[in-house]
């Protein structure tokens, strides 16, 4: 069974400063990945998806990896803002329908003015 | 620019109350889901639907039914309430080519 790991569960960093998080999973044959926002009180919001045959996706400041061997993804923020404060989820499709997919417990990101 | 759209956004339950957590989405996706959040729990699929007509049980389906009502819509239904299914409900549903997931704003259900 698929498990997914984000280490650290809390992160505190100050303005402008670029960092990583990082997404960990069990089993390496996957169908893609995902990351999400989720603001307090608020849905997820899709943030990048990487399918299984791509290395890296970028989003404006935002850049995610996925080393499928060593079932690692990282996801970079560069330059970050108050405003990036929020928990940050990654999702693993293993394949198999909704049930192949399995949920890291987010890393809770704030960002010091 | 809708996506997926839940109702109603909270709700106060008696324990034994029955309601229905409705959802839509205007993507024209196949696949919907419904999970819940708790703290400490992460996101836990209750029901899926791959498309319009069939239903399959997630990984905490019990106390739960669900209606694939047409394409758009998928409905998950408490038909008596209990304090343990107190949590945030998402509906969620997703890109067929892609497999990305698109959630809606979630629903806080408390059971007293």
């Amino acid at each position: 069974k698929q498990e997914v790991t984000q280490i650290p569960a809390a992160l505190s960093v100050p303005e402008g400063e670029n960092l990583v998080l990082n997404c960990s999973f069990t089993d390496s044959a996957i169908y893609n990945l995902q990351w999400f926002r989720q603001d307090p009180g608020k849905g997820l919001t899709s943030l990048l998806l990487i399918q299984s045959s791509q290395r890296e996706q970028t989003s404006g400041r935002l850049n995610a990896s996925l080393d499928k061997s060593s079932g690692r993804s990282t996801l970079y923020i560069a330059a970050s803002q108050p405003g990036d404060s929020a928990t940050y989820l990654c999702a693993v499709h293993s394949g198999g329908g909704a049930d192949g997919l399995t949920f890291g417990k987010g890393t809770h990101l704030i960002i010091q003015p | 620019n809708a996506g997926v759209t839940q109702t109603p956004k909270f709700q106060v339950l008696k324990t034994g109350q029955s309601m229905t957590l409705q959802c839509a989405q205007d993507m024209n996706h196949n696949s919907m889901y419904w999970y819940r959040q708790d703290p400490g729990m992460g996101l836990r699929l209750i029901y899926y639907s791959a498309s319009e007509g069939t239903t399959d049980k997630g990984e905490v389906p019990n106390g739960y039914n669900v209606s694939r009502l047409n394409k758009r819509e998928f409905s998950l239904r408490l038909e008596s309430a209990a304090p343990s299914q107190t949590s945030v409900y998402f509906c969620a549903s997703s890109a067929d080519n892609t497999g990305e997931l698109f959630f809606g704003e979630g629903s806080r259900l408390t059971v007293l």
